[in-house]
């Protein structure tokens, strides 16, 4: 069965400076894989996915990640973070099998100063 | 605009009380799911649903119940046998219910037990 691990509870950056958020996955094969970002009280929003191809996909807001399949990670960066960036983000991995369903990292709090 | 409502944002059960949180969405997604999110554990899968009356248990189903009469709807009831029922709850649905597939999430209902 496939899990998700994000190591860092809780991540604060000083505005403007880069972020990078850690995700690793187990899977036999390569995943699905997806970031989403949940402001306080409301509900996901996805970021951007990586299904195959180039293993640098670009998402909303000016976020990207990688995948690195000898690494089994699937880090999510931004080079310069906002203060409207403070949220929760989550990873997540889906199956290639048919019938099973999405597993979701344990989530990583953002904050940031001014 | 499409999108999902969950309501009520925040709801109340007393000890031996069931209670529904109500889920609707206006897609066209043919899947819904029901997760609970407690601080520190990400997102955990309770119910879902491909298709109209049918629907799946997830990872903890036990205490309780959906149903999927129509393609827009799918409420969830949290009955007195869930023991600890504190937590937020999010509703989400995507086009066909594979693992490949964007997930649309509802700006979720918080309960607690009174």
């Amino acid at each position: 069965a496939q899990s998700v691990t994000q190591p860092d509870i809780h991540i604060t950056v000083s505005e403007g400076a880069s972020l990078e958020l850690r995700c690793n996955y187990s899977y036999g094969a390569t995943p699905y894989l997806f970031w989403y970002v949940q402001s306080p009280g409301q509900g996901l929003q996805l970021l951007l996915k990586y299904f195959s191809g180039d293993t640098l996909v670009q998402g909303i807001k000016g976020f990207e990640a990688e995948f690195k399949r000898s690494q089994s990670s699937f880090n999510l960066r931004k080079p310069s973070v906002h203060w409207s960036d403070a949220a929760e983000y989550f990873c997540a991995v889906g199956s290639h099998n048919y019938g099973q369903n999405f597993v979701f990292g344990p989530g990583t709090r953002l904050s940031v100063l001014p | 605009d499409g999108g999902i409502t969950q309501s009520p944002k925040y709801l109340f059960r007393k000890e031996g009380q069931n209670v529904t949180l109500s889920c609707e969405q206006n897609l066209n997604h043919d899947a819904m799911y029901w997760y609970r999110q407690d601080p520190g554990q990400g997102l955990r899968l309770i119910y879902y649903s491909q298709i109209v009356n049918d629907f799946q248990k997830g990872d903890i189903a036990e205490g309780y119940s959906v149903s999927r009469e129509k393609k827009e709807s799918f409420p969830l009831t949290v009955t007195s046998a869930q023991k600890n029922p504190t937590a937020f709850y999010l509703c989400a649905s995507s086009t066909r219910g594979a693992t490949n597939e964007k997930l649309f999430f509802g700006s979720g209902t918080q309960l607690s037990v009174l």
